[in-house]
């Protein structure tokens, strides 16, 4: 079983605020970093995938970079909108695991004001 | 578009009772998952499927089977449901390993009284 850890759990942040928060890995044998949004009341939907050190992926004002020699990963928003409240879910999953077996961590719940 | 669908949405089952939920996907996806979330856990996995016919325990596999006879459908079974098995089930599926982004359903809810 991977150990992955998510911080800060919850933060709250006015609109227009950009705001960072972070995912930790084991390094070791690593595979693949997932990270979903999980709006209240729908499902987890994948935002990025990302394999290799030094990976950055961008979708609209979401940003997402990866470290796995020392066993992270920064999701970045930039300007906050209410519509961003959510839960940011990281997973990962090293080359021990049958493949496409996913360890997650506990989320950070996200809630932007306007 | 359908991608996962989860049924039912809602159960109350009494301890001992057994029920199974089934989770369809239309995307021909070989990679099928179950999850459990719990408050202030993160999503665990119960059992997963790599393919037709194949089935595999994941982290907290105890009280529960599964079954894929259909690529596209998988089945959660509770035999005897107790009341630690309340808790908020997803299905996930995927279209390979794990590099590849998982598409979720909406979510089970069961309790157990």
């Amino acid at each position: 079983i991977l150990n992955v850890e998510q911080s800060p759990q919850s933060l709250h942040v006015q609109e227009g605020d950009s705001t960072n928060f972070t995912c930790s890995f084991p390094s070791s044998n690593f595979y693949a970093l997932h990270w979903y949004r999980w709006e209240t009341a729908k499902s987890p939907e994948a935002l990025f995938v990302m394999t290799l050190n030094g990976d950055e992926k961008k979708k609209g004002r979401i940003s997402a970079t990866l470290n796995t020699k020392e066993g992270y990963s920064y999701l970045y928003i930039k300007g906050s909108q209410p519509e961003d409240s959510a839960t940011y879910l990281c997973a990962s999953s090293d080359r021990g695991s049958t493949l496409g077996r996913l360890y997650f961590g506990r989320g950070t719940q996200l809630t932007v004001w306007p | 578009n359908a991608g996962v669908t989860q049924t039912p949405k809602f159960r109350v089952l009494k301890t001992g009772q057994s029920m199974t939920l089934l989770c369809a996907q239309d995307m021909n996806h070989e990679y099928m998952y179950w999850y459990r979330q719990d408050p202030g856990m993160g999503l665990r996995l119960i059992h997963y499927s790599v393919g037709e016919g194949t089935t595999a325990k994941g982290e907290v596999p105890d009280g529960y089977n599964v079954s894929r006879l259909k690529k596209q459908n998988f089945l959660l079974g509770l035999e005897s449901a107790a009341p630690s098995q309340t808790s908020v089930y997803f299905c996930a599926s995927g279209n390979g390993g794990s590099n590849q982004p998982q598409h979720f359903g909406d979510g089970t809810r069961l309790s157990i009284l």
